[in-house]
C-alpha cells in the first residue's frame, strides 16, 4: 500500500493564480482531511469528507474549494491564491465509526505564493 | 468552536530527563489522541484514549486522559534525542470532524 499520497510537494504561486493540490489514499478509508501547518498555529482543518460525494468546513474554509467523488481521492482548490495561504498542507485519511480512529498522513505539501 | 490548549508550547531538556506536557479542554472530551512529528515530517498518531482515567504506555511513554475526561497528558521518562518533535493532541471536535491543539515543541540537549 502507497498509503496517503500528496502531490506536488512543493509549489510556487503568484498571487490570484489557482491550483489543485491532490490527494489520494489506497486503504479504503472513508473520512479525508486537508489541514494547514503554520508556525505556532499547530494543524487547522480546512475541509473534510466522510465519504463520496459529502464534504464539510472546518475551521479555516475560506479561499478553499473541495469535492470528493472517489473514496480515493480529495482535490483541495485554491481559487485565487494569496500570500496568507502560504503553508504546509497536509492530506489525512481514517476509518470511521463511533469515534475517530488513527489519522494517515501524507507527506505535505509545501506551498509559497507570492 | 471547541478547543483544546497544549501546555507548554516550547520545551527543552537535557537528555536523560522526564517531562510532562498538557492538554486541557474547558468541555468534556470523547476522546483523545497524540500524534507526534518529527522535523521536516508529518505528523504520526501515537495512540489514543477513551476511557475516564485511562492510562497507557508505550515503551518510555506514557498517556493519561483525566477523570473528568477534559485534559489529558503526556510523560516522557529519560528524554532521548529521538523524541525531539512536536507533540500534538486531537479531540473529535462536534459531527465527525478532529481538531488539533497547537501542538508542544520538544528540543533536548544531548
Amino acid at each position: 500500500n502507497a498509503g496517503v499520497t500528496q502531490t506536488p510537494k512543493f509549489q510556487v504561486l503568484k498571487t490570484g493564480q489557482s491550483m489543485t493540490l491532490q490527494c489520494a489514499q489506497d486503504m479504503n478509508h472513508e473520512y479525508m482531511s486537508w489541514y494547514r501547518q503554520d508556525p505556532g498555529m499547530g494543524l487547522r482543518l480546512i475541509h473534510y469528507s466522510v465519504g463520496a460525494g459529502i464534504t464539510d468546513q472546518g475551521e479555516v474554509p475560506n479561499g478553499y474549494n473541495v469535492s470528493r467523488s472517489t473514496t480515493e481521492d480529495f482535490p483541495l482548490r485554491l481559487l485565487s491564491a494569496a500570500p496568507s495561504q502560504t503553508s504546509v498542507y497536509f492530506c489525512a485519511s481514517s476509518y470511521t465509526g463511533r469515534l475517530h480512529y488513527e489519522q494517515y498522513f501524507g507527506p505535505g505539501t509545501r506551498l509559497t505564493v507570492t | 468552536g471547541q478547543q483544546v490548549m497544549q501546555i507548554p508550547q516550547y520545551q527543552h531538556v537535557q537528555e536523560g530527563e522526564d517531562f510532562t506536557t498538557y492538554c486541557n479542554s474547558s468541555t468534556t472530551l470523547s476522546n483523545i489522541q497524540w500524534y507526534k512529528q518529527r522535523p521536516g515530517g508529518h505528523p504520526v498518531f501515537l495512540i489514543q484514549l477513551v476511557k475516564s482515567g485511562e492510562v497507557k504506555k508505550q515503551k518510555r511513554l506514557t498517556f493519561q486522559f483525566g477523570e473528568a475526561k477534559k485534559n489529558s497528558s503526556l510523560h516522557i521518562t529519560a528524554t532521548q534525542t529521538t523524541d525531539v518533535g512536536t507533540y500534538f493532541c486531537a479531540f473529535q471536535g462536534g459531527s465527525e470532524k478532529l481538531v488539533f491543539g497547537k501542538g508542544m515543541k520538544l528540543t533536548v540537549n544531548p
